[in-house]
């Protein structure tokens, strides 16, 4: 069935590091791949979102390809800042039963 | 921009109360959907509308009942509150099927069941 695993629970980092938040998916068909971000009190909200294999999403100096060989869809930034902490939600939405899955979460802290 | 208010923000009750949680969305999206967030289960789909007087079974729906009395309220009810239902619940719209569409989530609302 279909999924999504974010195997980093809490990523920690300084400001200017580079971020690689991991997401792997698992469906049968073509899925819409997103991620949401959770700042501290408010609801998640959308970061990026990818509808075709193989394109990369871009959004406030976030990126994710859509790697349909790796079934990977993988969250960088080259340089955090403090106010990137957050919660981030990698998201499979499948199109051919309508449901969407999240991820468990991956707590970044970036210290100042 | 979608605008998706819920209300209480918090909420305390105790073990067999009655707890209603609203949520109204102002941008006409036809999708609403309750979400309750734990700690190391992320996000669950309780139930969800794709339009008034409809109600659709999410993941997560024993002891909630839910109702969409109009375009833009959507109700949330737990009528024998447990303690295994203190959570953060979220409300969120979309404009049509969430499998490609964004999500709008609101602010979210704390219930602590005593």
């Amino acid at each position: 069935g279909d999924s999504v695993t974010q195997m980093q629970g809490q990523v920690t980092l300084s400001e200017d590091d580079f971020l690689f938040i991991n997401c792997t998916y698992s469906t049968t068909w073509y899925p819409t791949l997103f991620w949401y971000v959770q700042y501290p009190g408010e609801g998640p909200q959308l970061l990026l979102k990818v509808t075709t294999a193989n394109n990369k999403g871009i959004s406030r100096g976030f990126e994710a390809t859509y790697d349909k060989r790796t079934t990977s869809f993988h969250l960088q930034k080259a340089s955090v800042q403090e106010s990137d902490s957050a919660v981030y939600y990698c998201v499979l939405g499948d199109r051919d039963n309508n449901r969407i899955f999240f991820g468990d979460g991956t707590q970044l802290v970036v210290k100042p | 921009e979608a605008a998706v208010t819920q209300s209480p923000r918090n909420k305390v009750t105790v073990t067999g109360g009655n707890v209603t949680l609203s949520c109204r969305q102002t941008n006409s999206h036809n999708y609403m959907y309750w979400y309750r967030q734990d700690t190391g289960h992320g996000l669950r789909l309780i139930h969800y509308s794709y339009g008034a007087g409809n109600l659709q079974i999410g993941d997560v729906p024993d002891g909630y009942k839910a109702t969409r009395t109009t375009q833009e309220d959507f109700f949330l009810l737990l009528e024998l509150a447990s303690p295994s239902q203190t959570s953060l619940y979220f409300c969120a719209s979309s404009e049509r099927q969430k499998s490609q569409n964004t999500l709008y989530f609101g602010a979210g609302t704390r219930l602590s069941v005593l």
